[in-house]
């Protein structure tokens, strides 16, 4: 099955500066990525995503990116702000079959 | 509103006494899915289905079981909880197929056997 590792397991940036969260994947027959947002004690929701056949997507603050090639895709929050403080998890599916997630990413911005 | 509704929130049982976590979508999605979640551990799959009466063991299904009567309902159901399923659990569907959009989860159910 597919494997999915998702770096870095918590990071912490100031306010303002840019978060990277990187992940890796196994299976190239992977071709939907979608990205969670989980504020404490509350459920995950679905951020942006990304299809195996566009590179990039932005929405705001917020962009993936995939490179098909080394399998990896990772998420770019800039001018990060304390409400973006959550943890986020990657994961990776194929057409008909389950997701596979990361195992998250504990993000704090420090005001 | 389209959601996923998850019951109960909260829920504190003794070992051995059979309970029943329900759930339910009104998006007509084709997909849905049982999660843990446990500190460290990420989101782990318990049993997903793919349509009504199509289900599938997902990476820890020991000690669960599932059903899929109704494409909208897909109850977890712990014949004997032990401690260790003591855990913060997640329902989510999705549709199916080229069309899909990742996962709408339920609100989660904190579950805590003693």
């Amino acid at each position: 099955g597919e494997n999915v590792e998702q770096h870095p397991s918590t990071l912490s940036v100031q306010e303002g500066d840019s978060a990277v969260i990187k992940c890796t994947y196994s299976d190239s027959a992977s071709n939907y990525f979608p990205w969670y947002k989980q504020e404490l004690g509350k459920r995950p929701q679905l951020i942006i995503d990304i299809r195996s056949n566009v590179g990039e997507k932005k929405d705001q603050r917020i962009a993936v990116t995939l490179n098909k090639t080394a399998k990896h895709f990772s998420l770019h929050i800039t001018e990060t702000q304390p409400e973006d403080s959550a943890v986020y998890f990657c994961a990776a599916q194929k057409t008909g079959n389950q997701f596979y997630f990361g195992t998250g990413t504990s993000l704090t911005v420090i005001p | 509103e389209a959601q996923v509704t998850q019951n109960p929130r909260y829920l504190i049982t003794v070992t051995g006494k059979k309970l029943t976590v329900t759930c339910s979508q009104n998006m007509n999605h084709e997909y849905m899915s049982w999660y843990r979640q446990d500190p460290g551990l990420g989101l782990r799959q318990i049993y997903y289905s793919m349509n009504v009466e199509v289900t599938d063991k997902g990476d820890v299904p020991e000690g669960y079981k599932v059903s899929r009567k109704e494409k909208r309902n897909f109850p977890l159901i712990l014949e004997s909880p032990s401690p260790n399923q003591t855990s913060l659990y997640f329902c989510a569907s999705s549709l199916w197929g080229q069309g899909r959009r990742g996962y709408t989860f339920g609100s989660g159910t904190r579950l805590t056997v003693v």
